[in-house]
């Protein structure tokens, strides 16, 4: 199975300050299915569901402020948060999901400097 | 609008089996594959299969295959997912969610706890 490392483990920002995170897969992420990049990212609060930033590598979901996007290909992926608000603090995690079984990275925890 | 509500919360003695019920509404239920996740306190996020509501075949990871079962009332738009020879390290919140994109997932349920413990 594809294996994503996430990094770094925690990130310590300011709010205003722009967050880059960074996602990198054991072997290439695509598919047939998905013209993009089979790749995912959400956003978890704690007690929350997960929320889907971004799919496709760099497609925004609904709803979704453009302070986010995801950027990357084959192996090497990043979320980047333009501006943080203070919303924004939370744990971030990438899915792969171009071949079976789609698989999770271990998270990236965006805290409060 | 969208909303994936599960079943309450259960607590099961090890070795037993629970059954997670999720009631789709707000879109066409058997458009959208429906994937099952768990999560367990303080860990990442583990993908347990997916179902596909319209012909209900589903598809299992090969962590769960011979203990889960995903099937789906399409008269009442609910999925189900039954986890069987339950241990402590089943205890997790578990999640359904509707896929998107052909293998990412848009909507998540509020979520399940499920405590084994003797």
């Amino acid at each position: 199975e594809t294996v994503l490392t996430q990094s770094p483990g925690t990130l310590s920002l300011s709010p205003g300050e722009r967050a880059t995170l960074s996602c990198r897969a054991s072997q290439s992420v695509s598919s047939r299915a998905s013209q993009s990049g089979s790749l995912a990212w959400y956003q978890q609060k704690p007690g929350q569901a997960p929320r889907l930033l971004i799919y496709g590598a760099s497609s925004r979901a609904t709803g979704i402020p453009d302070r986010f996007s995801g950027s990357g290909s084959g192996t090497d992926f990043t979320l980047t948060i333009s501006r943080l608000e203070p919303e924004d603090f939370a744990v971030y995690y990438c899915q792969q999901y171009g071949s079976s079984p789609p698989t999770f990275g271990q998270g990236t925890k965006l805290e409060i400097k | 609008q969208v909303q994936l509500v599960q079943s309450g919360a259960e607590v099961r003695n090890p070795g037993a089996s629970v059954k997670v019920s999720c009631k789709a509404s707000g879109y066409t239920f058997t458009g959208y594959y429906m994937h099952w996740l768990r999560q367990a306190a303080g860990q990442g996020l583990e993908w347990m299969g997916r179902i596909n509501p319209n012909s209900g075949a589903p598809n299992y990871a090969q962590n769960f295959q011979g203990r889960v079962t995903m099937t789906r009332d399409t008269s009442i738009n609910t999925a189900y997912m039954e986890l069987s020879r339950l241990t402590s390290g089943d205890t997790a919140v578990y999640y359904c969610a509707r896929e998107w994109d052909y293998g990412a997932v848009d909507y998540w349920g509020q979520g399940t706890l499920v405590t084994v413990s003797s």
